[in-house]
């Protein structure tokens, strides 16, 4: 069984700066994805960015990019220019990319909430 | 049109009601899924359906019935709820199960209590 972890239950940061929040895994998968998912307080939960565990570039979408560890299993986010709108839970997920016939399940971690701060 | 819709977005029933949370998604999306959020908590998975089938049940409670009409929508039935069942009642869809589709598109969510 896979399992997700984020030590940073809550997070600060000043608008502006830059933050990173942390998240470890454990599986004996080789191939799979890992994602952060971000939920504003409005509930709506979205993806923010995606890595297959194949590539060994770090993923990076505007403000947002990974530290994509392999061997030590860690997947950390770092948001730059931190804004108000990215006050929020963030959970971190993996998937297998190997196909159950059952289908595809999202492990979550704990989260973090990050709060942005004027 | 990018978006999963939920409805009602909030619902108050007593644990002899019976009532529907529906989801509906217009992007050829043919897995579906239902989530589970306790506040401050991860979503836990209950119910995936693939190709309008179920093919996921994380050992959810009878009292949660889930219901796949066709391809664009998904229904959750509620019938003899306990308190403790009180959370928001996500949906997800993506464009199948195979891992290669991972992204799941959350909608908002129901926020269900339950007197």
């Amino acid at each position: 069984a896979q399992t997700v972890t984020q030590s940073q239950p809550e997070m600060s940061v000043q608008e502006a700066e830059t933050v990173t929040l942390s998240c470890t895994y454990d599986t004996s998968e080789n191939n799979y994805y890992l994602f952060w998912y971000k939920q504003p307080p409005s509930r709506q939960m979205i993806l923010v960015i995606r890595q297959e565990a194949y590539k060994q570039q770090n993923a990076t979408e505007n403000r947002f990019s990974v530290n994509f560890q392999k061997a030590a299993k860690s997947f950390s986010l770092k948001i730059s220019d931190s804004q108000l709108g990215d006050t929020a839970m963030y959970f971190c997920a993996f998937m297998k990319q190997r196909q159950e016939t059952s289908g595809s399940r999202l492990t979550f971690g704990e989260g973090t909430q990050l709060t942005v701060n004027p | 049109d990018t978006e999963v819709t939920q409805t009602p977005k909030h619902l108050v029933m007593g644990m002899t009601n019976k009532k529907s949370l529906k989801c509906e998604q217009h992007m050829g999306h043919r897995a579906m899924y239902w989530y589970k959020q306790k506040a401050k908590k991860p979503p836990e998975l209950m119910f995936v359906y693939s190709y309008e089938k179920l093919s996921i049940n994380e050992s959810v409670p009878s009292r949660f019935s889930p219901e796949c009409p066709n391809s664009s929508l998904l229904n959750l039935h509620l019938h003899a709820l306990q308190p403790e069942d009180s959370a928001l009642y996500l949906c997800a869809s993506s464009q199948g199960p195979s891992p290669l589709f991972n992204e799941q598109f959350f909608g908002p969510g129901t926020r269900l209590t339950v007197l």
